[in-house]
C-alpha cells in the first residue's frame, strides 16, 4: 500500500535546467496537489488537478507546468530552472468523495545552483 | 481570498507540559479545517478535522473544537511528549471549492525531556 510516491528524492540543477517530478498515487484518488514549502511560508499550492484531463493554477504557478497523464500520475516541470525554484516539493491527492483529507507523499528536495 | 493564520513559533515546551497553538481563519462560506503534522523528513499527515461549527477532532490526546464566531481551530493538547516534536499546519478546505486547500505558515514545536 505505496500511497503517494514521488521521484526523485533529492535533485541538484544548475540555472537554465529543466526537470520533471513525478508524482503517482495508488489509492484511485480524483483530486491531486503540488506544493512547495519553504523556511516561513509553509505550504504554497503551485498547481493542482480536480480530475483527469483537468489543471488549475495555485498561487504560485510561475516558473512550472504540469501535467495529468492519467488518473494516477500528476508530474509537475521545471523547464528553466532558476534559484529561486530551490525548495521541498510534495504531491498530495484527496479523495473528494471520501474523507476529503489530503495524502502525502515524502517530498523532493530540489537545489537550484 | 481564503487565509489561515497561525503562530509561527518555534515554540519549546518540557515535557508534560500544555500545549496551544493558535489558528484563525478567513473564508466566505462554510469551510472544512484541519491539523497536519510533518515530524522531520517526512511528508505531511492528518491530525485531526472538523467538519462544521462547534464539531471536536481528536487524535492522539489533541483536539480542537471549530469555532465559528471567532473564526478559529486551535490545537491542544495537555501532555506533550518529546515524541510530539514536529511542525503543526492548519489548513481550510471550502465546501464550495473542495479542490483548494490553504495551508497557513506552520509551527514548529520542540519538547524537552
Amino acid at each position: 500500500n505505496a500511497g503517494v510516491t514521488q521521484t526523485p528524492k533529492f535533485q541538484v540543477l544548475k540555472t537554465g535546467q529543466s526537470m520533471t517530478l513525478q508524482c503517482a498515487q495508488d489509492m484511485n484518488h480524483n483530486s491531486m496537489y503540488w506544493y512547495r514549502q519553504d523556511p516561513g511560508m509553509g505550504l504554497r499550492l503551485i498547481y493542482y488537478s480536480a480530475s483527469e484531463g483537468t489543471t488549475d493554477k495555485g498561487e504560485v504557478p510561475n516558473g512550472y507546468n504540469v501535467s495529468r497523464l492519467n488518473k494516477r500520475e500528476f508530474s509537475l516541470r521545471l523547464e528553466s530552472a532558476a534559484p529561486s525554484q530551490t525548495s521541498v516539493y510534495f504531491c498530495a491527492s484527496r479523495d473528494r468523495a471520501g474523507a476529503n483529507v489530503l495524502t502525502f507523499g515524502a517530498g523532493s528536495r530540489l537545489t537550484v545552483l | 481570498g481564503n487565509s489561515v493564520t497561525q503562530m509561527e513559533g518555534p515554540v519549546t515546551l518540557s515535557e508534560e507540559a500544555f500545549l496551544t497553538i493558535n489558528c484563525t481563519y478567513t473564508a466566505t462560506g462554510y469551510p472544512s479545517l484541519f491539523w497536519y503534522v510533518q515530524y522531520p523528513g517526512e511528508g505531511l499527515q492528518l491530525l485531526l478535522k472538523a467538519t462544521k461549527a462547534d464539531d471536536k477532532g481528536s487524535n492522539k490526546g489533541f483536539e480542537a473544537t471549530y469555532r465559528k464566531e471567532t473564526t478559529s481551530f486551535h490545537l491542544e493538547k495537555g501532555s506533550v511528549q518529546v515524541s510530539d516534536s514536529a511542525v503543526y499546519f492548519c489548513a481550510l478546505s471550502e465546501k464550495t471549492s473542495y479542490d483548494k486547500v490553504i495551508f497557513g505558515p506552520g509551527t514548529s514545536l520542540s519538547v524537552i525531556p
